[in-house]
């Protein structure tokens, strides 16, 4: 069973659309988080959510939305994509300090 | 600003001898210390960790070193493995918080 799994794994898209990465954990935690790793693999946190409520946002351009329906489940929206959008990002949720994370979701902006 | 720092982008070590990774923060308000293993097209994973009460952890073939004096902490591999192959990332956190600051990563490298 896959602790915190998001999908989809590889995403290309055109410049100026909109698209959402969808993130679940089944580990019962309370927090979740979103990472992004740019091309010089920089992991750098953008949000992070404790039990469906937002705790950090780290000046993150506001065409990137979180929303957590359910403590489980953090989704990333992002708008008008640009090309310095491109990266991989990682969902995680976090016990005690230490972060279990998803498998990354490979953007290419075009 | 980078507060946590990896200077070496890569290591390579024979298969059965130490790999040493080092790690390097500027913030002393840091208390807790992390060290992930990626693997390519994976997650990192959690490898080790260490508190700032105390000046080393060990688990199985992996131990962590800290020296708060030196803002300096080191991951020891022995015996280093082929499936130890991947990229090691150093992660610090402040007191009463889950974000963890990430160095660059350093890529391992184990041959036979």
């Amino acid at each position: 069973d896959t602790a915190v799994s998001q999908t989809p794994k590889y995403l290309v898209t055109q410049m100026g659309n909109d698209k959402s990465i969808k993130c679940e954990q089944n580990l019962g935690h309370d927090t979740m988080y979103w990472y992004k790793q740019d091309s010089k693999k920089f992991l750098k946190i953008m949000f992070s959510y404790n039990n469906k409520e937002l705790i950090i946002n780290e000046t993150v351009p506001n065409r990137f939305s979180p929303k957590s329906p359910d403590k489980a489940h953090l989704n990333l929206h992002i708008n008008s994509l640009e090309l310095g959008d491109s990266a991989v990002y990682f969902c995680a949720s976090s016990q005690e300090r230490k972060l279990f994370f998803g498998s990354g979701t490979q953007l290419s902006v075009l | 600003d980078q507060q946590v720092k990896q200077n070496s982008p890569s290591l390579s070590v024979q298969e059965g001898r130490i790999s040493i990774l080092n790690c390097d923060y500027t913030n002393s308000m840091f208390d807790y210390f992390l060290w992930y293993k990626k693997y390519p097209a994976e997650g990192p994973t959690f490898l080790i960790s260490i508190s700032s009460i105390k000046d080393k952890n060990e688990d199985g073939r992996f131990t962590v070193f800290l020296n708060k004096s030196a803002k300096h902490l080191s991951l020891h591999i022995v015996p280093s493995q082929p499936g130890d192959s991947a990229v090691y990332f150093c992660a610090a956190s402040y007191r009463n918080t889950d974000k963890l600051i990430f160095g660059t990563g350093t890529r391992l490298q184990v041959f036979p």
